[in-house]
């Protein structure tokens, strides 16, 4: 595809329950990156991954948040239990190498009630 | 934590005009990107510059980067209206070469008046 791509839009869930939300990145991108934007804030790193494997998880903020890169190309993020406190725009980004321009998919909109 | 911190957090000019808008960080950086997000989605990437760079231009963009005061200005000239929106300026380090996640600062809201 041309650009990054996330799917759902928007998601709305319940208090507790698990949601997955997935990242396409450019093709032939290896590097991945998951942020986290509140309302009035800037994007807030999670995790990045280099090919298949997470070079660094150091923003995700507990043991409920977890992400996974099987094939070195889409990736999902996976929300276990969900909080209030989790809604948030989650935005993907990808870069063809580590230390270059990352592209932004326009992310989902979680919420959840 | 978030490392940049633009000014002024809002700017209002009449199209035409130049909008210069400010950013500082704290840390030694590898590179610094501004990036242009409309109505809270998408991130729309405008510029990269490297920390051993001191100017970039791209279109009506100015980009300057001072690494000894660890600041950074983004120049739009000839403003429009469309390019109401709000911009961040994002730092990437780069510790012995592992990483290059992104930090960004809050953001700076531009509008541009008719």
């Amino acid at each position: 595809g041309a650009g990054v791509s996330q799917t759902p839009s928007n998601k709305v869930t319940e208090k507790g329950k698990y949601v997955e939300l997935r990242c396409d990145p450019i093709s032939g991108h290896t590097a991945l990156y998951w942020y986290r934007q509140s309302l009035g804030q800037g994007p807030e790193f999670l995790i990045y991954f280099q090919g298949t494997g997470a070079a660094d998880d150091s923003g995700l903020p507990n043991d409920r948040f977890f992400a996974v890169r099987p094939e070195g190309s889409v990736s999902t993020l996976k929300i276990q239990r969900t909080e209030r406190g989790d809604s948030a725009v989650y935005l993907c980004a990808s870069s063809l190498i580590r230390g270059e321009t990352q592209y932004f998919g326009p992310g989902t909109r979680l919420l959840v009630l | 934590s978030q490392q940049g911190e633009e000014d002024p957090q809002a700017l209002s000019i009449q199209e035409g005009e130049n909008a210069t808008m400010n950013c500082s960080y704290k840390t030694s950086i590898n590179n610094l990107q501004w990036y242009r997000q409309n109505s809270g989605r998408g991130l729309v990437h405008l510029i990269l510059i490297r920390s051993n760079e001191r100017e970039k231009h791209s279109g009506r963009l100015r980009v300057t980067l001072d690494t000894s005061k660890k600041s950074s200005s983004l120049l739009i000239t000839a403003s429009r209206a469309a390019d109401t929106a709000s911009y961040f300026c994002a730092t990437a380090t780069d510790a012995a070469g592992a990483n290059s996640k992104l930090t960004f600062g809050k953001g700076i809201t531009l509008s541009v008046r008719p």
